[in-house]
C-alpha cells in the first residue's frame, strides 16, 4: 500500500447504528486529519492530530469521536448520526514542520469514504 | 474570520489555452498557499504549493503568489480535456495549530476539445 488508504470506500447507514471510518498512512508523517466535503461547500476540517495528539476540534458534534492510536492510523468513529452528516470524508497526512518561522505543510489525501445517512 | 475565495466558475477555455484560476485570502498572516485537483467523485490531489512571492513552475502549471494583495493563482498552459476537473485553493497560516489549511469552494474547470 502507497500513500493515504480509507476504508470503507462507501458506507450507508441509519440513524441508530454505530460505524467507524478508519484511515492509514504510509508516508511516515507525524499529522494526520479529518476532512467533510459537502456539496457546494468548502473543505471543512474537522480533526487534527499531531504527533498523535488532538490539537484541533472544530466544533465538531459529539456524535463523530476520532481516534488515533499512533502516527499512521486514524479512526473516525460514528453514532446517531443525522441524514445532514451524509457527505464525503476526507482523511489527509502531512510532515509538518517549521523553517524560520513558515510552517510548511503538504496535506495528502486519501480517497475518501463516501457516507449516506438514512 | 479566516476565508479563502475563488471564482466558482465554471471557466471554460478551449484545448491549447491558458486556463487562469485565482484565489484571494483575507488573512495577512498567511504563510503557505496551495492548489489543489479534484476531479468529480475523487479526492483532491496536491499538484502546486507556493511559499515566497513571485512565480513557481512545474510543467504546465505556473503559481503566483502576491502577498502584498492577498492573491494567488494558477495558470496551466496548453490546457488538455484532461484537465478539466475542481481546483481548490489552500491556504495555511502561520500561528496556531499548523496543520489548519483554509480551502476556497473550488473553480471548476472545464477545457473544450
Amino acid at each position: 500500500e502507497t500513500g493515504v488508504t480509507q476504508t470503507p470506500r462507501h458506507l450507508v447507514m441509519g440513524m441508530t447504528n454505530k460505524k467507524s471510518l478508519k484511515c492509514e498512512q504510509h508516508l511516515g508523517h507525524n499529522a494526520m486529519y479529518w476532512y467533510k466535503q459537502s456539496a457546494k461547500k468548502p473543505l471543512e476540517l474537522m480533526f487534527v492530530y499531531s504527533l498523535e495528539e488532538r490539537v484541533e476540534n472544530n466544533s465538531v458534534p459529539s456524535r463523530f469521536s476520532p481516534e488515533c492510536p499512533n502516527s499512521s492510523h486514524l479512526f473516525l468513529h460514528l453514532h446517531t448520526l443525522q441524514p445532514e452528516d451524509s457527505a464525503l470524508y476526507l482523511c489527509a497526512s502531512s510532515q509538518e514542520r517549521m523553517t524560520f518561522g513558515a510552517a510548511y505543510n503538504e496535506q495528502f489525501f486519501g480517497p475518501g469514504t463516501r457516507l449516506t445517512v438514512l | 474570520q479566516k476565508e479563502v475565495e475563488q471564482n466558482s466558475g465554471p471557466l471554460s477555455v478551449p484545448e491549447g489555452a491558458i486556463a487562469s484560476l485565482n484565489c484571494t485570502y483575507s488573512d495577512r498572516g498567511s504563510q503557505s498557499f496551495f492548489w489543489y485537483r479534484q476531479y468529480s467523485g475523487k479526492s483532491p490531489e496536491l499538484i502546486m504549493s507556493i511559499y515566497s512571492n513571485g512565480d513557481k513552475e512545474d510543467g504546465r502549471f505556473t503559481a503566483q503568489l502576491n502577498k502584498a494583495s492577498q492573491y494567488v493563482s494558477l495558470l496551466i498552459r496548453d490546457s488538455q480535456p484532461s484537465d478539466s476537473a475542481t481546483y481548490l485553493c489552500a491556504v495555511n497560516t502561520y500561528g496556531g495549530s499548523q496543520g489548519n489549511l483554509i480551502f476556497g469552494k473550488g473553480t471548476k474547470l472545464s477545457v473544450k476539445p
